[in-house]
């Protein structure tokens, strides 16, 4: 069965300094991977998106994620973190064939000044 | 492109009474909408899977009855909570796929219900 793990419920980060969120999944095959970032009391947006070929994803607001199929990982990186980055990260798996996405527990990132 | 509208952004009832969500593609037409479920500072609960034209599939654990959802075109499902209470107070977050869209959702801004 698909499954997702965020493993850090939250992190804190300095203005300015880098970022790394994790995210490991359990699939079968090489899945559809993504994420997603959720601002308080609104909906989700979609940062990137995995499906083949580079695993370096380059995603909107300065964000990539590298997939690494032998750790079964997909962790979301930016070099300089901004304050307006504080959000929660949502990694989620899409299964090849169908629409069904899992979406992992979220990160919480706070940024501090 | 790719907006998804979701009407209202927050709803105030009485326990009892029945509410109403929609979900709009604004810019697509989607062929299979999902109703989510959110509690505070957790992940999104998949409630059901929504397709123009046929009935919707509930997760397991999900009320059809009290969840009535309808997909009556490729560019609107909406979510009524029948005869709601307390319980049911939560934020339900709308998505939708474009076809061939590869599993890519584009979600609704998110409807916080409250029951009083």
């Amino acid at each position: 069965a698909q499954s997702v793990t965020q493993p850090d419920i939250h992190i804190t980060v300095s203005e300015g300094a880098s970022l790394e969120l994790r995210c490991n999944y359990s699939y079968g095959a090489t899945p559809y991977l993504f994420w997603y970032v959720q601002s308080p009391g609104q909906g989700l947006q979609l940062l990137l998106k995995y499906f083949s070929g580079d695993t370096l994803v380059q995603g909107i607001k300065g964000f990539e994620a590298e997939f690494k199929r032998s750790q079964s990982s997909f962790n979301l990186r930016k070099p300089s973190v901004h304050w307006s980055d504080a959000a929660e990260y949502f990694c989620a798996v899409g299964a090849t064939g169908g629409f069904k996405t899992i979406f992992g527990a979220g990160t919480r990132l706070f940024v501090k000044a | 492109g790719a907006v998804v509208s979701q009407h209202p952004s927050w709803v105030i009832c009485k326990s009892g009474t029945s509410v109403k969500i929609e979900c709009r593609s604004l810019d697509f037409q989607a062929t299979t909408m999902f109703w989510y479920r959110q509690f505070p500072k957790q992940s999104l609960m998949l409630m059901a899977t929504s397709n123009e034209g046929s009935k919707a599939t509930y997760e397991q654990g999900v009320e059809k009855d009290k969840f009535l959802i309808n997909h009556a075109s490729l560019t609107l499902s909406t979510l009524t909570v029948t005869s709601a209470h307390p319980e049911d107070s939560s934020f339900y977050i709308c998505s939708a796929i474009q076809a061939d869209a590869k599993n890519i959702q584009y979600f609704g801004a998110g409807t916080r219900l409250s029951v009083l």
